[in-house]
């Protein structure tokens, strides 16, 4: 089946610092999502990306969809404690009139602490 | 109410307990899942039901029985449950006209002793 890795696993950083983290794909996606997940609840959609190379930003957040398909990176800029949390990324296969009903394959996850 | 809400927030019972979740809807979706997420791992897809008929099952035991009365209410009764069972339990919802994404409730967290 599809296998999704994200990496890095964990990261510690200062506040103000940038973030990078990416997940990559065994196979395409034609569709790749980035989630934030804070403790005690279910995860918030950050951003979706619906093509090859498109690059999107939602404040400090910014993502990319690999010209390959099979990989994505979101970056956060000038880090706050507020973005502590675990960001997953997600990929789906769609295609019109298909029955894929949307399913999405997720990443481990990547454990955000920011430290004031 | 806005976007999907999921009741209780925190469930404990034991093993030979039969209990139900619940998760309701408020986005006009017709799409409907069910995830465990245990400890350090990948969320795992468990059902999905697509216009209330249940599309998919993956290799879920038989003591997670689904119900989708209709497009906005979705159920898992559960019953004799084994601590391994013990997860955070999420539900989501797709609109058709959607390309992937699922909005998440804020799940239900389930301690079987």
């Amino acid at each position: 089946g599809q296998q999704l890795n994200q990496s890095p696993q964990s990261m510690f950083i200062q506040e103000g610092e940038d973030v990078s983290m990416n997940c990559t794909s065994s196979s395409i996606f034609n569709t790749w999502l980035w989630y934030k997940q804070e403790p005690g609840e279910g995860p918030v959609l950050l951003i979706a990306l619906y093509k090859a190379g498109e690059l999107t930003s939602n404040g400090r957040l910014t993502a990319q969809f690999g010209i390959t398909r099979k990989d994505s990176f979101l970056n956060i800029s000038a880090s706050i404690p507020s973005d502590v949390g675990i960001y997953f990324c997600a990929g789906s296969w769609s295609k019109a009139g298909g029955t894929s009903y949307g399913k999405l394959t997720f990443g481990q996850g990547t454990i955000l602490t920011v430290h004031p | 109410e806005t976007g999907v809400t999921q009741t209780p927030r925190h469930l404990v019972m034991g093993m030979t307990n039969k209990k139900s979740l619940k998760c309701e809807q408020h986005l006009g979706h017709n799409a409907m899942y069910w995830y465990k997420q245990s400890a350090k791992k990948p969320l795992e897809l468990m059902f999905v039901y697509s216009l209330e008929e249940r599309v998919e099952n993956n290799s879920v035991p038989s003591r997670f029985s689904p119900e989708c009365p209709n497009s906005s209410h979705l159920f898992l009764h559960l019953h004799t449950l084994q601590p391994e069972d013990s997860a955070l339990y999420l539900c989501a919802s797709r609109g058709t006209g959607g390309l992937g994404e699922q909005f998440f409730g804020p799940g239900t967290r389930l301690t079987v002793l």
